[in-house]
């Protein structure tokens, strides 16, 4: 199994600033790489996947990465993207997540 | 606009089977993609599964194969779960989707006598 490592668990950011999340895989996942973002009572909504933002996604997050190091990066960070996102591989079965970063308000 | 909503018993006893259907709309089953189901307990991540491809072949987590089966049915566009001999630490939010972009909002199954 694909094990996926989010660091780090728990990141206090200020508003405005910038938060880099990290993402390892035990294996290769090529590209096939997806960010989610999850706030409280609410089902997940993809960020991210295999480098291409999804649609209507502000382009303050970036996605990088590719094998088994990735990156998201939220270059300013605003109210509403306080929350826990979690990376996701769906190159190998079976599909993996990470334990998810929580970004709160510093 | 692709849509996906979860059905299925909020309430499961201990040893039941546990049966969940997601309905989709706005997009059709048979034209691709893998649909599946992911699960989470309350407070903590995300579970994947299992997914099925719109031919019928599955692909389950080791970890529930032993009691998990996922099925399809084109013909009514919904694809379905069954979990067998639930027991209390499969109480969690369980969520359908089509991989990797869409959700369902997800319904909570509760598991107590």
């Amino acid at each position: 199994e694909t094990v996926m490592t989010q660091s780090p668990a728990t990141l206090s950011v200020s508003p405005g600033e910038r938060a880099t999340l990290s993402c390892r895989a035990s294996q290769s996942v090529s590209s096939n790489l997806a960010w989610y973002q999850q706030k409280p009572g609410q089902a997940p909504i993809l960020i991210y996947s295999a480098s291409t933002r999804a649609s209507g996604i502000p382009a303050r997050f970036t996605g990088s990465g590719s094998g088994t190091e990735f990156t998201l990066t939220i270059s300013s960070l605003q109210s509403e993207d306080f929350a826990v996102y979690y990376c996701h591989q769906y190159n190998n079965w079976p599909r993996t997540f990470g334990q998810g970063t929580k970004v709160e308000i510093k | 606009q692709v849509q996906l909503q979860e059905s299925g018993p909020g309430l499961v006893k201990p040893s039941e089977t546990l049966s969940l259907t997601c309905a989709v709309s706005g997009y059709s089953i048979s034209s691709g993609y893998l649909w599946g189901w992911i699960r989470q307990p309350p407070g903590k991540g995300l579970e994947w599964i299992g997914n099925i491809y719109h031919s019928g072949s599955t692909h389950y987590n080791p970890s529930l194969e032993s009691r998990v089966a996922i099925s399809v049915d084109t013909t009514k566009n919904q694809f379905s779960l069954k979990l067998t001999s639930m027991t209390a630490a499969d109480t969690a939010v369980y969520y359908c989707a089509r991989e990797v972009a869409f959700w369902g909002k997800g319904t909570t199954v509760t598991v107590s006598s």
